[in-house]
């Protein structure tokens, strides 16, 4: 069974701050998807950056940047210089990528909280 | 860039009422999911259908029952609604066969039952 822990219940930060949101994930697959999804106060699911397990390159997106860690199973986000607008519920998630059952179903973390205060 | 598309946005149901929740996967998206997300919780997966048919089955009551048309559009059908239905769903759809599959997901139909 897949688990995606994400130990950070809620966070805030004054703006213009870094912050890093972690995200812990365990699976016996040596194949997975990693994901981090954004959750606005308007409740729809925004996709942010996928990760496939045998590409551990980190990647910057902006303000956005991921770091892939397989020795520790993590997939850490980090936001440079905060803004409110970045205020939202974080989602970290996996996927298993089943030969033949055309399902790659999403398991998630709990989410982590974000608050960027003016 | 079209995206899903789900209705309605918003329903309220009384106990014991059915509910049916519509989606509109991603033109040529060859997969669609339902997820549940209950107040202050994570997205749980309910049920896939990958070409029209049913892929895959996650933590779906039995009450509850979802299909895939032909024009690829899904729908969710729940019947002997309870309070504890009373949730966020979300469908998603992704290209399956794409070496960059990734669910994008719907603006969520948000169910209250009273």
């Amino acid at each position: 069974a897949q688990k995606v822990t994400q130990a950070q219940t809620e966070i805030s930060v004054v703006e213009k701050e870094d912050v890093t949101l972690d995200c812990v994930y365990e699976t016996r697959d040596t194949t997975y998807y990693l994901f981090w999804y954004k959750q606005p106060p308007s409740g729809e699911l925004v996709f942010l950056i996928r990760r496939n397990s045998f590409d551990e390159q980190n990647e910057i997106s902006g303000r956005y940047s991921w770091n892939f860690q397989k020795s520790t199973s993590s997939f850490n986000f980090t936001i440079t210089a905060s803004q409110v607008v970045d205020s939202a519920v974080y989602f970290c998630a996996l996927s298993i990528p089943y030969s033949g059952a055309g399902s790659y179903q999403l398991t998630f973390g709990k989410g982590t909280k974000l608050s960027v205060i003016p | 860039a079209a995206g899903v598309i789900q209705s309605p946005r918003h329903l309220i149901k009384e106990k014991r009422e059915t509910a049916t929740l519509k989606c509109y996967p991603i033109p040529r998206h060859d997969t669609v999911y339902w997820y549940q997300q209950g107040p202050g919780q994570d997205p749980q997966f309910l049920i896939s259908f990958y070409e029209k048919m049913q892929s895959d089955k996650g933590s779906i009551p039995d009450r509850f029952s979802a299909q895939q048309f032909s024009d690829y559009h899904s729908e969710l059908n729940m019947s002997s609604l309870e309070l504890g239905d009373s949730a966020l769903y979300f469908c998603a759809s992704s290209f399956i066969l794409s070496s960059q599959e990734t669910q994008y997901f719907g603006p969520g139909t948000r169910l209250l039952v009273l």
